[in-house]
Parts: C-alpha cells; structure tokens; sequence
C-alpha cells in the first residue's frame, strides 16, 4: 500500500458524460501527478501540481482539468468524454518534485 | 485484471538469474531517467533513477546503466525472483521532476 488513495476504484459511463476523479496524497506529500494508462498509448503524464499550484503539464486534453486543494487532495475532471477515453487514470504523489513518486491503484473509467 | 496491453515484448528468465530489460529513449536533452514497475493490477512503482551526467546507479539487487551515446538505458536485476514479474517500465524527464515520457515497457516473466 502506497498511502495514496483514489476514488472510485471503477467508473462506467456514456460518451458525452462528465466525471470527477479523486486523489489524496499521502500524508505530508506537497505534489500531485496525474497519469492515464491505455492499451493502444501507454502510460503518458497528465499534469503535475505542488501545493495547489499547477506545474507541468502533460497530453492533457483540454476536455480534461484538474486541481489541487487546500488539503492536497487533487481532482481530475474529465468532460464530454469518448470511446477513447476509457483507461486506467492514475495518480500518485511526492513530497516535493521528485522522480520517486508513489503512485495509488488508479481509477479504471469506462466510456460507453 | 490487467492494467497494460497484452502485446508487450516479454522476457523469460530462470528464478536465481540475472535480468537485463532494455530502453531506448528519444530526448538527448533528458535530465533524468527512471525504471518502474509495475504489477498486474497495481499502480507503478518507482525503482531507480539516474541522472544523465552518470553512466551507472546501483540500487538493491538492481543495476541501471546509461548509455547516451546511443541513448540506451538498462536496468539489470540480480538473482531475479518471483516477485520480480511485472511490467517494467523506462520513463524520462528533465530536471525538475515534469514531464515524463514513458516507454512501452516489457514484461518481465520468472520461470521456476
């Protein structure tokens, strides 16, 4: 167990939907990284924040937004979703910018 | 259930030998790279990273080696195990711990 958490586990829903992804840290880490796993792309970075301030961002699409709160939790919107979409989404956390990122057991989004 | 496609080259090894997973990675400019792994159902898990002005990093029972004149990187388990199967992913990124790119990544399977 990595200390990070992700809800929900799983999330099914039609193309044109929107949905909320959510991540806590763990404890005491300042940076949040959010990841999407698909079989035909492979793992790619989404976008980075330290301390409710974005940082970097990734192939992230402009249907898909996140944020950093007060608490470090962080959430991953993903609107007018597509077939495309379906992947495991993953986010994982470090006390500050770091490569050893602790990574949580992803939220796998199924778009119908 | 899976988390990575089905189709990634795999290596075979014998419990007790030594592994060699290889990378090729495209950005001469990459100030770091790092080796994850990955098991089946699980987040990614960082292992070792090492930075490009070095040519080799040891870790626990793991060797990574950088090559960048022909931008390789490896990484090498000693005495593999069982609990080494995963997927092993090779990512890269610049200094400031964003913008990761990740390869396809291989399977890695212990035989007993």
């Amino acid at each position: 167990d990595s200390g990070v958490t992700q809800t929900p586990k799983h999330l099914i829903t039609a193309t044109g939907q929107r949905v909320t992804l959510r991540c806590s840290p763990r404890s005491g880490d300042l940076s949040v990284y959010w990841y999407q796993q698909s079989l035909d792309q492979g793992l790619q970075f989404l976008i980075h924040y330290y301390n409710g301030e974005e940082r970097a961002k990734g192939n992230i699409l402009e249907r898909f937004s996140a944020q950093q709160f007060p608490d470090l939790h962080s959430e991953l919107n993903l609107s007018s979703l597509e077939l495309g979409d379906s992947a495991l989404y993953f986010c994982a956390s470090s006390v500050v910018p770091s490569n050893e990122q602790f990574f949580g057991p992803g939220t796998r989004l199924t778009v119908l | 259930g899976e988390s990575v496609g089905l189709h990634l080259p795999t290596l075979s090894v014998q419990e007790g030998d030594n592994s060699i997973i290889n990378c090729a990675y495209s950005n001469s400019a990459s100030d770091y790279f790092i080796w994850y792994k990955q098991e089946s159902g699980k987040g990614p898990q960082f292992i070792i990273d090492i930075r490009s002005n070095m040519d080799k990093r040891q870790g626990q029972r793991v060797t990574v080696l950088l090559n960048k004149t022909v931008k390789h990187l490896s990484l090498q388990i000693a005495a593999t195990q069982p609990g080494d199967s995963a997927v092993y992913f090779c990512a890269e990124t610049d200094n400031y711990g964003q913008n990761f790119v990740f390869g396809p990544g291989t399977r890695l399977s212990v035989l007993p």
